[in-house]
């Protein structure tokens, strides 16, 4: 079975501190993709990041970061000084080998930035 | 370009009703996904279309629930008899080519069934 967790439901930082988004999952395949996605207040899901489950290096977007470790099933994403507008829910997801190409989501993090 | 759209953005509806929910897809994208999602959760797949078949529909909770994509580009979510547990958002995605290329989502559909 195919699953994702996002244990951390909530989580609140102040602007400016780093903050990490964790993300375990579960696959039997050996071939997967993982991805993150951002849904601010408005409601639709943006996507932002896309790995291969071949591709075990770390990515750095401006201020956004993702750790793939397969050795413990983990694709954390982390903020770097954070700011108000990254208020929203995150969603990490996973497409496994024969599903077409469906997405398996974990339950989302709240995130809230406050001033 | 123009993203996915989805009509209408809210619904209330009925138990019992029949409704249909539409979704546009981004120019191009053969694939086409359907999610549901509740209030609290992470979205939940309901089909997915590869041209104008349904490659996957084993996400559909039951048979109250039909999609179709009969040209292959825009899709109907068609639910009947609607019932109070059916309320939720229902996103739709698209993709270039399926398989596990990025997904691109619309903005919902917020479906309220009283």
């Amino acid at each position: 079975a195919q699953k994702v967790t996002q244990a951390q439901t909530e989580i609140s930082v102040v602007e400016k501190e780093d903050v990490t988004l964790d993300c375990v999952y579960e696959t039997r395949d050996t071939t997967y993709y993982l991805f993150w996605y951002k849904q601010p207040p408005s409601g639709e899901l943006v996507f932002l990041i896309r790995r291969n489950s071949f591709d075990e290096q770390n990515e750095i977007s401006g201020r956004y970061s993702w750790n793939f470790q397969k050795s413990t099933s983990s694709f954390n994403f982390t903020i770097t000084a954070s700011q108000v507008v990254d208020s929203a829910v995150y969603f990490c997801a996973l497409s496994g080998n024969n599903q077409g190409g469906k997405l398996i989501f974990g339950q989302g993090t709240e995130l809230s930035v406050k001033p | 370009g123009a993203g996915v759209s989805q009509t209408p953005s809210n619904k209330v509806t009925e138990k019992g009703k029949y409704v249909e929910l539409r979704c546009d897809p981004i120019s191009g994208h053969t694939a086409l996904y359907w999610y549901r999602q509740s209030l609290g959760q992470g979205p939940e797949f309901l089909i997915y279309f590869q041209g104008t078949g349904a490659a996957d529909d084993s996400g559909l909770p039951n048979d109250r629930f039909f999609a179709v994509r009969p040209e292959g580009s825009v899709s109907t979510l068609k639910i009947q008899r609607t019932e109070r547990g059916d309320s939720a958002v229902y996103l739709c995605a698209s993709s270039l080519n399926g398989g596990r290329e990025t997904q691109y989502f619309g903005p919902g559909t917020r479906l309220l069934v009283l």
